[in-house]
């Protein structure tokens, strides 16, 4: 089955203490996205990926930082995690950056304390 | 940071009724406008990807129009069933310096009542 998968689903973390969110995708697309859900603001961009080891900027990438080694993955990494992180997140995937829909993940809710 | 705006935020219709609802994004560096359904607890699906001024495409019972002249997209639900309750995303897409990059609005949030 084509899909994008994350993990952990649900995370309930501390404050500065480092954490990666998961993201592989089994469509063979070129580009993969993160995106962050908070009441009120709509799906926000963190940081995106047009291929194997080419990534980039969003529009909130602060106090995030990704990778991307081969290209069904892309995790998110949160070196020191804080509250204004709590989030819903979003990972997406699609076959080129331009004119191509794209497919989402089940989302992981993090909740930092 | 593009401005796009939906509206209206929230709509109540009853099952049967027909709706629509606006996207409104800036006309310049566009390349594309996509739509996109979000159910509760799901995760948003592609309903359509949108480039030329005057297209219009259709899935079903929703449809949706393109004007990348003054910056506006239509969504219409015909005939809504309870099952179309979801969050309706737009997100047009950027070229130039933000090349391929995606925006989203808010979302209109469609309650249909049985």
């Amino acid at each position: 089955e084509a899909q994008v998968t994350q993990n952990p689903r649900y995370l309930i973390t501390v404050t500065g203490k480092k954490l990666t969110v998961t993201c592989s995708q089994n469509m063979n697309h070129e580009y993969m996205s993160w995106y962050r859900q908070d009441p009120g603001l709509g799906l926000r961009q963190i940081y995106y990926s047009m291929n194997v080891e080419v990534t980039d900027k969003g529009d909130v990438p602060e106090g995030y930082k990704v990778s991307r080694k081969e290209k069904r993955n892309f995790p998110l990494i949160l070196e020191s995690p804080s509250p204004n992180q709590t989030s819903l997140y979003f990972c997406a995937s699609s076959w080129s950056m331009v004119y191509n829909e794209q497919f989402f993940g089940p989302g992981t809710r993090l909740t930092v304390l | 940071i593009l401005n796009v705006e939906q509206s209206p935020q929230s709509l109540h219709v009853q099952e049967g009724d027909s709706t629509n609802f606006t996207c409104s994004f800036p006309s310049s560096n566009f390349y594309a406008l996509h739509w996109y359904r979000w159910e509760t607890a799901k995760s948003p699906e592609a309903l359509f990807v949108m480039t030329l001024n005057g297209d219009e495409k259709k899935k079903g019972r929703i449809s949706a129009t393109l004007n990348t002249k003054e910056g506006y997209s239509y969504l219409y639900i015909k005939g809504s069933q309870p099952e179309d309750s979801a969050t309706y995303l737009c997100a047009p897409e950027s070229g130039g310096t933000s090349y391929g990059k995606l925006t989203f609005g808010q979302g209109t949030i469609l309650t249909v009542h049985p």
